[in-house]
């Protein structure tokens, strides 16, 4: 069965902390995707990222870097130098080829507060 | 511009009487979805749709319907509404295969 676990329910910090939200997934196929999305208060789904399991480069966006590592199931999402426009709800999700092609399969996210 | 619409976004309704949310999408997309998320079980897959007419259940189908008689179109119905489908509802479209997701605005649902 699929899983992807965030351990983290809440997460505070103080602007320009560097925060680091976890991610461990759960799979049986070889072939999947994972992906990090942001809720901001606003209530809106932003997509983030998109890894697929053949690449394990880290990946670096501005301020926000992803680490996958297979051997332990993990795709970890870092922030540096926090901002408040950073606080949101974030989710990372699984998608893989065994069974339904469509289901994401989605954490139950992070909440991050950043304070000023 | 490219985009995921909901409507309504907020309804507050009565035990029972039927209604439906409508998605639409301008992306030419083959996958939609319905999500609902509840606090702390985050976002669970309802029904999805892979192309037009074929539709399948996700993890919590019981309770709703859906139909995909047109590829840009793809409406959630509750034909009974219950208290227990107060929630949040997310309507998503994407290519086919590995591509992320494009979510909609969100529908807020009350169900007293």
């Amino acid at each position: 069965a699929q899983k992807v676990t965030q351990a983290q329910t809440e997460i505070s910090v103080v602007e320009k902390e560097d925060v680091t939200l976890d991610c461990v997934y759960e799979t049986r196929d070889t072939t999947y995707y994972l992906f990090w999305y942001k809720q901001p208060p606003s209530g809106e789904l932003v997509f983030l990222i998109r890894r697929n399991s053949f690449d394990e480069q880290n990946e670096i966006s501005g301020r926000y870097s992803w680490n996958f590592q297979k051997s332990t199931s993990s795709f970890n999402f870092t922030i540096t130098a926090s901002q408040v426009v950073d606080s949101a709800v974030y989710f990372c999700a699984l998608k893989d080829y065994g069974g339904s092609q469509g289901n994401l399969i989605f954490g139950k996210g992070t909440k991050l507060s950043v304070k000023p | 511009e490219a985009q995921v619409t909901q409507n309504p976004r907020y309804l507050i309704t009565v035990t029972g009487k039927k209604l439906t949310v409508t998605c639409s999408q301008n992306m030419n997309h083959e996958y939609m979805s319905w999500y609902r998320q509840d606090p702390g079980l985050g976002l669970r897959q309802i029904y999805y749709s892979m192309n037009v007419e074929v539709t399948d259940k996700g993890d919590v189908p019981e309770g709703y319907k859906v139909s995909r008689k047109e590829k840009r179109n793809f409406p959630l119905i509750l034909e009974s509404p219950s208290p227990n489908q107060t929630s949040l509802y997310f309507c998503a479209s994407s290519l086919p295969g590995s591509y992320e997701q494009y979510f909609g605005p969100g529908t807020r649902l009350t169900v007293t």
